[in-house]
C-alpha cells in the first residue's frame, strides 16, 4: 500500500519568506502526487498535482512542487508567503481509485 | 463553477439520535468518497462509491454507520444512534475514479453530538 510522510507537524515562517514543506511518499512504481490546501473552516482544495512530464510542477497561489523520484520527494515550495497561506497542507498519493492523505503541515505565517 | 455541496453545514444533536448527511457531487463525477476529520484522528476515509455501487466502506463503524448513493446526484451518510465520539467533520469529495484523478471536496458537515 502506498503511504506519505510529512516531516513537519507545524512549520512558523515571517511573512515575506520563502517556504518549503516536506513530503516523502512511499512506491517503487509509477506514482501520482497531490498536494491539497484546506482553510480555516473549509474543505480541500488541490493546489497542484504531478503526473509525468517535467518534475517541477506549478500551482495556485505561487507554490510549486518538485517531484524527486530517486529521494521519493515531492517537497511543497512558495518563494514569498503572505498572510492568506495560513492554512494545512496535506500531501497525497494516488492509490488506484483512491488517494492516500499525509497527515498535513499547519504553516504559520508569523508578521 | 462546479462544486460539491453537502447539507447541512453545521449539525448538533444529543447522543441517541439520528443523523443523516447528504452530499451532492459534481456533475459528471462518478466516484464519491466521504471522510471524517477530527484533531487526533487527521483526515480518515470512511467510505467510496464509483457509479454508486459502494466499492469500500472499511473504515467505516459498520454498526453505526451507513452510506448510500440513492441516484448519482446525491450521497448520503447516515449515523443511528450517534455518540459524542462522532463528533468531527464530515467531508463529501467526487472525482472521475481514474488513476490519477483528482478530487474535489464539499466545504463540509460540522457534526457536534451531546
Amino acid at each position: 500500500a502506498q503511504s506519505v510522510t510529512q516531516l513537519d507537524s507545524q512549520v512558523p515562517v515571517f511573512e515575506e519568506a520563502p517556504v518549503e514543506l516536506r513530503c516523502n511518499y512511499s512506491s517503487s512504481v509509477s506514482v501520482y502526487l497531490f498536494w491539497y490546501v484546506q482553510y480555516p473552516n473549509q474543505g480541500l482544495q488541490l493546489l497542484l498535482k504531478y503526473l509525468s512530464g517535467s518534475t517541477l510542477v506549478k500551482g495556485i497561489n505561487g507554490f510549486e512542487a518538485e517531484f524527486n523520484k530517486s529521494q521519493t520527494s515531492f517537497h511543497l515550495r512558495k518563494p514569498s508567503v503572505h498572510i492568506s497561506d495560513t492554512a494545512e497542507y496535506f500531501c497525497a498519493v494516488s492509490e488506484v481509485d483512491k488517494i492516500i492523505f499525509g497527515k498535513g503541515t499547519r504553516l504559520h505565517i508569523l508578521p | 463553477d462546479a462544486r460539491v455541496t453537502q447539507t447541512p453545514r453545521d449539525k448538533v444533536t444529543e447522543m441517541g439520535q439520528e443523523v443523516t448527511m447528504r452530499c451532492q457531487p459534481i456533475l459528471g463525477h462518478n466516484t464519491v468518497f466521504w471522510y471524517r476529520q477530527t484533531m487526533m484522528q487527521g483526515l480518515e476515509l470512511l467510505a467510496y462509491f464509483r457509479n454508486r455501487a459502494p466499492l469500500d466502506d472499511s473504515g467505516m463503524p459498520k454498526d453505526r454507520f451507513s452510506a448510500e448513493m440513492p441516484d448519482a446526484t446525491l450521497a448520503t451518510l447516515k449515523i443511528q444512534p450517534s455518540e459524542p465520539r462522532d463528533s468531527a467533520v464530515y467531508f463529501c469529495a467526487s472525482g472521475l475514479g481514474n488513476s490519477g484523478s483528482a478530487q474535489f471536496f464539499g466545504p463540509g458537515t460540522r457534526l457536534t453530538v451531546l
